[in-house]
C-alpha cells in the first residue's frame, strides 16, 4: 500500500514563527503536492514538486516555500506563520504520468495563534 | 469563474436512495477525471476514475460529457456509510498531475 506520512496531526504555532510541516512517501513517487483545504474552500494547491529539487507554484503560494532535497520528502515551510494560514494542510503524492491517483497524507491541523 | 464547481449540497437522503451529483468544470483541455471521497477528519482517498466510455463499481456509475463538460456520479442504494464528501477531480493533459478539486458535495444518508 502507498503511504504518505505526515509528521504532524495537529501543530499550535505562534504569530511570526516559522514552521515546517514535513510530508514523506515510500511509493517512489515523482509528484508531490502541499494543498490546504478550508471550509467553503476545498482544497487549494500551494506548491507542487515533480522531481527532486524541482518546485512550481500552485494557486495560493504567497506566505509558503517548499522544499524537495530528496524524492521521498516534501517539506512545506511557512516563514512567518500568520493567523490567516490557520488550517488544514494535506499532503499527496502520484506517479508522473496521465490519470493516476494522488494518495494523501493523513493531514496536519495547523493552528496559528 | 470557478475552474472545477460543485453543488456544495448538502444533499441528505433516505437509506435505499438514488442520489446523484454533478461537476462542471472550466478547461476543454482536461484530460483525466476523478472523483474522490472524503470522510469527516480524513484524507481524500479515490473513489474512482471517469471514462470517456462511463463506469460503473457496484453501487456507483461515474459518467463524462466532454461536450457539455461536465461529470457525474450516481449512487444506487445509498448506504448509511456513504455519508461522506464527494470531491470532483479534473486533471490537464500532463504527467505533472496537477490536479484541480472541486470544493465537494455533502451526502448524509440517513436511516
Amino acid at each position: 500500500d502507498v503511504k504518505v506520512t505526515q509528521s504532524s496531526r495537529y501543530l499550535v504555532k505562534r504569530t511570526g514563527e516559522k514552521v515546517f510541516l514535513e510530508c514523506v512517501q515510500d511509493m517512489d513517487h515523482e509528484n508531490m503536492f502541499w494543498y490546504r483545504q478550508d471550509p467553503g474552500l476545498g482544497l487549494r494547491l500551494i506548491y507542487f514538486s515533480y522531481d527532486v529539487k524541482m518546485k512550481e507554484k500552485g494557486d495560493i503560494p504567497e506566505g509558503y516555500s517548499v522544499s524537495r532535497e530528496k524524492k521521498e520528502r516534501f517539506s512545506l515551510i511557512l516563514e512567518s506563520a500568520s493567523t490567516n494560514q490557520t488550517s488544514m494542510y494535506l499532503c499527496a503524492s502520484s506517479l508522473a504520468a496521465l490519470n493516476t491517483e494522488a494518495f494523501f497524507g493523513q493531514g496536519t491541523r495547523l493552528t496559528v495563534v | 469563474r470557478k475552474e472545477v464547481e460543485q453543488d456544495p449540497g448538502p444533499f441528505n437522503v433516505p437509506e435505499g436512495a438514488t442520489v446523484a451529483f454533478n461537476c462542471t468544470y472550466s478547461n476543454s483541455a482536461s484530460q483525466s477525471f476523478f472523483w474522490y471521497r472524503q470522510d469527516c477528519r480524513k484524507e481524500p482517498k479515490l473513489l474512482m476514475s471517469v471514462y470517456s466510455s462511463g463506469n460503473e463499481d457496484g453501487r456507483f456509475t461515474a459518467q463524462l460529457n466532454r461536450a457539455s463538460q461536465y461529470i457525474s456520479l450516481l449512487i444506487r442504494d445509498s448506504k448509511l456509510s456513504d455519508s461522506a464528501t464527494y470531491l470532483c477531480v479534473v486533471s490537464p493533459n500532463t504527467n505533472a498531475g496537477k490536479s484541480t478539486f472541486g470544493d465537494g458535495t455533502t451526502l448524509t444518508v440517513k436511516p
